[in-house]
């Protein structure tokens, strides 16, 4: 499985953009990135997935480059309920996926 | 459609004692999984199934043993609750996507409430 490492905490203000960058140097040929949103007491969510480029929902954007060997989770204009942990994990069909595995997640806090 | 269930929800047991959580889901998901989460930290992975009658071990395995009987129910064991196991628990259920099969797509979980353990 590709390793990822995340910064461990961020801070952001409402309203403000916030860019979390995930490096995974040892991204699998297929190998896919995903990103979870967990919120205290609550199991996580998934926000958004992507193979290459980028993708936009109607949450967030992924921005991978073209090595994928990192990738980044934008979260347009933050409020106070986007105070959450935000997991990056990549894997696929051939490098184990099937055993998901979470790393420590980066724990965004946003202020007023 | 309920997504993930689990039970109990809370549970306080005692060290040595014995308990099952419940997890069933409703999705016709053939993936199950079970993991811990404790206090500041990220999910580990407990064990997993990808089927109806296979289980398989994940990153924690030891003092739980877990049974896929039906597939949509998935159960975790404690047979010898420790005060080391008190954590959360989350269920998680995910489907097989036809990209998977064919060595592309990812693999998107569902999660429950989660159940919180204190083992005393």
């Amino acid at each position: 499985l590709a390793k990822t490492t995340q910064p461990i905490s961020m801070d952001s203000y409402e309203g403000q953009e916030v860019n979390i960058t995930c490096s995974h140097n040892n991204i699998a040929t297929n190998d896919y990135i995903t990103w979870y949103q967990q919120f205290p007491s609550q199991g996580p969510r998934f926000i958004i997935q992507g193979y290459k480029t980028k993708v936009t929902n109607e949450v967030a954007s992924l921005f991978i480059p073209a090595d994928r060997k990192s990738s980044t989770l934008s979260l347009p204009r933050v409020s106070l309920s986007d105070t959450a942990v935000y997991y990056c994990l990549v894997g696929g069909p051939n490098t184990g996926g099937f055993k998901t595995i979470f790393g420590a997640g980066t724990r965004l806090f946003v202020k007023a | 459609n309920a997504g993930v269930t689990q039970t109990p929800k809370f549970r306080v047991l005692k060290t040595g004692q014995s308990m099952t959580l419940l997890c069933a889901q409703d999705m016709n998901h053939e993936y199950m999984y079970w993991y811990r989460q404790d206090p500041g930290m990220g999910l580990r992975l407990i064990h997993y199934s990808v089927g109806e009658g296979t289980t398989a071990k994940g990153e924690v395995p030891d003092g739980y043993n877990v049974s896929r009987l039906k597939k949509q129910n998935f159960l975790l064991g404690l047979e010898s609750a420790a005060p080391s196991q008190t954590s959360v628990y989350f269920c998680a259920s995910s489907k097989l996507e036809e990209g998977w099969v064919r060595s592309s797509g990812a693999n998107v979980l569902t999660f429950g409430a989660g159940s919180r353990l204190t083992v005393l």
